[in-house]
């Protein structure tokens, strides 16, 4: 299994470039979702879905979209890159189902927008 | 209110000590979930220690154990017999069960823990 995998590992955009996070993971999780780290901060959601084609908003969405077509894959799109975006952006996974509780992080991408 | 509240920004301890990280939480949820996660210097979120709101018993995992005081909505991370390679930054999470999916983590701001030689 290779968990959870992002890509890219980094990125640099221009202000008002748009842009997709890929997230994967092949653990067969219903939820999955997206936290953006700030230096000083400790993570924070952006968004999240609980199975394909439902997806909700977190404490921080302005400024991003997601959509869940597959089981496997949580794409995040950044529709018009801003600086207030640069930051770490971590995917995770986790079952929804019997005593589990464990969620699973991506390795990161590291966003810059100058 | 601040639902995850990490007071020490950084902490020093001597390899072969132990050491406490401190973690108060603030809900209202009976049914609530605390982790401990450690992200070195590489930047990856590594699982470390899990606690239910329903568990009689304190969690421990190999060197790691949770100081859990439900009443003082307290959630400390003991680490016995550190190792330099316990140096990271160290984050306290809450998953409770009212926040829709109950898989949603509210994070502390962390504590970064250098371990000395």
């Amino acid at each position: 299994n290779a968990g959870v995998t992002q890509t890219p590992k980094f990125q640099v955009l221009k202000t008002g470039q748009s842009m997709t996070l890929q997230c994967a993971q092949d653990m067969n999780h219903e939820y999955m979702s997206w936290y953006r780290q700030d230096p000083g901060m400790g993570l924070r959601l952006i968004h999240y879905s609980v199975g394909a084609g439902i997806t909700d908003q977190g404490e921080v969405p302005n400024g991003y979209n997601v959509s869940r077509s597959t089981t496997e894959d949580f794409p995040l799109r950044l529709l018009s890159a801003a600086p207030s975006q640069t930051s770490v952006y971590f995917c995770a996974s986790s079952s929804l189902g019997g005593a589990s509780y464990e969620q699973y992080f991506g390795p990161g991408t590291r966003l810059t927008v100058t | 209110a601040q639902k995850i509240t990490q007071t020490q920004p950084g902490m020093f301890v001597q390899e072969k000590e132990a050491v406490t990280l401190d973690c108060t939480y603030d809900t209202s949820d009976p049914s609530y979930g605390l982790f401990w996660y450690k992200q070195p210097s590489s930047g990856e979120m590594i699982f470390l220690i899990y606690q239910g709101s329903y568990d009689q018993q304190n969690a421990t995992e190999g060197r790691y154990s949770l100081n859990f005081q439900k009443a003082r909505k307290s959630a400390n991370l003991v680490i016995s017999a550190s190792q330099l390679g316990d140096s990271a930054m160290y984050f306290c999470a809450m998953r409770e069960a009212i926040s829709g999916s109950a898989r949603q983590l509210t994070f502390g701001s962390g504590t970064q823990l250098t371990v000395l030689p």
